[in-house]
């Protein structure tokens, strides 16, 4: 089945890393995404991964991928507060993409 | 170009009546899907559409919706005879598939509110 599991909350101080996991359960995706949503916005895209790959790192963000275990996780290095928003894992699978239902991530300054 | 834009972005209509939506996707985008995205959800896949054809429906889509897309490029998604269970906000995304793929880019959604 599809289906795409990550925690519905984390807290974190400004200036550490914020580490957000997902697992999913559809092993022929091809892309995996992250996905932010701030209050009455749309969904915007944030990094991606190819299924092949374990590891991209882009600027404060680094995606990690266990294939084998079907777990995705998203680091985001010196949170701000400005990364306050609900982050979605999802992946695609054909012609659609699978979301789970978010985390919403709290900064404290 | 502007990106996917939607309209109207907020809607509050009484239970029974018929209320339509409107989707501009990218304008080189053959790809065109409209999701759901209830409070506290991520977003559930309701349809798809490549060029003008609509190639695949969830089983959310009730026969009370329907979704168009004429000429291949904006499309509507009417909801007709409108359920409190319809509050929601309804999002459209669009993608280039073929010889260059992008990944899906979203508007940012329509809010239906059933009252």
């Amino acid at each position: 089945g599809e289906d795409v599991e990550q925690s519905l909350f984390l807290s974190v101080r400004e200036g550490d890393s914020s580490v957000i996991n997902c697992t999913y359960t559809d092993s022929s995706s091809t892309y995996l995404y992250w996905y932010k949503q701030e209050p009455g916005a749309g969904l915007q895209l944030l990094t991606y991964i190819f299924s092949n790959m374990d590891m991209k790192q882009d600027q404060r963000l680094t995606v990690l991928l266990n294939k084998k275990d079907k777990h995705l996780s998203l680091r985001i290095a010196d949170t701000q507060t400005g990364d306050s928003a609900i982050y979605f894992c999802a992946e695609s699978i054909s012609f659609k993409t699978i979301f789970g239902a978010g985390t919403r991530l709290f900064v404290k300054a | 170009d502007t990106g996917v834009s939607q309209d109207p972005r907020h809607k509050i209509t009484k239970r029974g009546q018929n209320v339509t939506f409107r989707c501009d996707p990218i304008s080189e985008h053959n790809r065109l899907y409209w999701y759901r995205q209830t409070l506290g959800q991520g977003p559930e896949f309701l349809t798809y559409f490549q060029n003008e054809a609509q190639l695949e429906k969830s089983r959310l889509l009730s026969d009370r919706f329907s979704a168009e897309r004429p000429k291949g490029s904006f499309s509507t998604l009417e909801i007709q005879r409108t359920e409190q269970g319809d509050s929601a906000m309804y999002l459209c995304a669009s993608s280039l598939a073929g010889q260059k793929n992008t990944e899906a880019f979203f508007g940012q959604g329509t809010r239906l509110t059933v009252v």
